[in-house]
């Protein structure tokens, strides 16, 4: 099972700062199959990116991924009130496993 | 607009069967695949398994010998049964789709989830 970790556990910014969040896997995930999520307090996860780098429907611009092999990066590049949530980082490489979350607080 | 629904008991006693409804509205399960996930209270996502449009299932390898999932077309509804619950199985339980769908030449997208429902709180306890 390829495992996720995110770091840091906890982000705190201030709106319009800039968030970089970490996932790295205990196994390479050489075809890039890795998604990031959204989740806010009482809602399901959102889809923000998937294959990396690619953004799904509707994702502002502010949101991208990158990374390879068994470090991957989710950038927020300016911080808007509505981004302060939760995020997951999810591979397919290797059946389904999920990360234990980063929080991006204000 | 596709949206999905869980439902089910919200408490079910040790050792018994967990048994939850995902309905889909605004749209078909046909080429598309449905998945289970479950989140324990304060803690992360859990991939359950899945059950294609055909009737073609898959599972978490943690959970596979007691997981059970179904499709009903008729009423465009997908089930999960979960057996011998313990405290631990305690979770906001998801329904979801993979992102992408079939043809007979294959499958777009990937394993990704696009498309979620609200979640639905089962408490195991006695």
């Amino acid at each position: 099972e390829i495992v996720l970790t995110q770091s840091p556990g906890t982000l705190s910014l201030s709106p319009g700062e800039k968030a970089t969040l970490s996932c790295r896997a205990s196994q390479s995930v050489s075809s890039n199959f890795l998604a990031w999520y959204q989740q806010k307090l009482g809602q399901a996860p959102t889809l923000l990116i998937y294959d990396t780098s690619t953004r799904a429907t509707g994702i502002p611009d502010r949101f991208s991924g990158s990374g390879s092999g068994t470090d991957f990066t989710l950038t927020i590049s300016r911080l808007e009130p509505e981004d302060f949530a939760v995020y997951y980082c999810q591979q397919y490489e290797s059946s389904v496993t999920f990360g234990g979350g980063t929080t991006v607080e204000i | 607009q596709v949206q999905l629904q869980e439902s089910g008991p919200g408490l079910v006693k040790p050792s018994e069967t967990l048994s939850l409804t995902c309905s889909v509205s605004g749209g078909s399960l046909n080429n598309y695949y449905w998945s289970w996930i479950r989140q324990p209270p304060g803690k992360g996502l859990e991939w359950i398994g899945y059950v294609y449009s055909s009737g073609s299932i898959g599972h978490s390898p943690s959970l596979k010998s007691r997981v059970a999932i179904s499709l009903d077309t008729s009423k465009n509804q997908f089930t999960l049964n979960l057996s011998s619950v313990t405290t631990s199985d305690t979770a906001l339980y998801f329904c979801a789709r993979r992102g992408g769908f079939c043809t007979s030449s294959g499958c777009s997208g990937n394993w990704f989830f696009d498309l979620w429902g609200r979640g639905t709180l089962v408490t195991v306890s006695s």
